[in-house]
């Protein structure tokens, strides 16, 4: 595609349930990051792949949060027994350098999940 | 802590008018600097950035920005703002070369009247 799509647009989870948010980056980007943003709020880094590799998941703001990218393309943010607190948007980027090519990284439209 | 500070919530401006939006940074080198664009419903858009060099930084849509050591602020600005600038802004900072952790202030929202 011509950008970084992300999907479900629009989430909402009942306390306690499982979700998965998809990331597709632009073809051929080697780097991908997650971020969270809260309402009001900047967004604040999450994790970092590059290709297939998980190098930073520092962000992570506990162990119900897990990302994942198999092959080095598309990503997947799952979130376990969601919080009302957990409710945000989802950011993906992607940049077609390493990790220095956070300067040419490329924002999705991202995933709001709310949850009740 | 590192930290990024966008002062200014909420700003309204006239159209036509001149805009200022103010970013300090707390550091201890200097970072590389970022400002991003955020309209509503879409992703962040990248407007400029700075790493070194020349201190006034020109980016897209007509915006630039200024980055002061002495100052540690890389205030964002456009000589005349047009109705679609509205949105909501957001200065950004890496910590340097290798560093790939955005990390964004808490934005100002900017509103635009006729």
């Amino acid at each position: 595609g011509a950008g970084v799509s992300q999907s479900p647009r629009y989430k909402v989870a009942k306390r306690g349930q499982d979700v998965a948010l998809r990331c597709d980056p632009i073809s051929g980007h080697v780097s991908l990051f997650w971020y969270q943003q809260a309402l009001g709020q900047g967004p604040e880094f999450l994790t970092y792949f590059q290709n297939e590799a998980q190098l930073d998941k520092s962000g992570l703001p506990s162990d119900r949060f897990f990302a994942e990218r198999p092959e080095g393309s598309v990503s997947t943010l799952k979130i376990q027994r969601t919080q009302q607190e957990d409710s945000a948007v989802y950011l993906c980027a992607s940049s077609l350098r390493d990790r220095a090519g956070v300067a040419e990284a490329f924002f999705g439209q991202g995933t709001r999940l709310t949850v009740v | 802590a590192q930290s990024v500070t966008q002062p200014d919530i909420h700003i309204t401006v006239s159209e036509g008018a001149s805009l200022e939006l103010r970013c300090n940074y707390s550091y201890g080198a200097t970072p590389y600097l970022f400002w991003y664009v955020q309209s509503p419903g879409q992703g962040l858009q990248l407007l400029l950035k700075y790493f070194s060099g020349d201190t006034l930084v020109q980016g897209i849509k007509g915006f630039e920005a200024e980055f002061k050591r002495s100052q540690s602020s890389f205030n964002l600005r456009k000589p005349s703002v047009h109705w679609s600038d509205a949105a909501e802004y957001f200065c950004a900072v890496v910590p340097g070369a290798g560093s790939y952790q955005l990390t964004f202030g808490k934005g100002t929202k900017l509103s635009v009247i006729p």
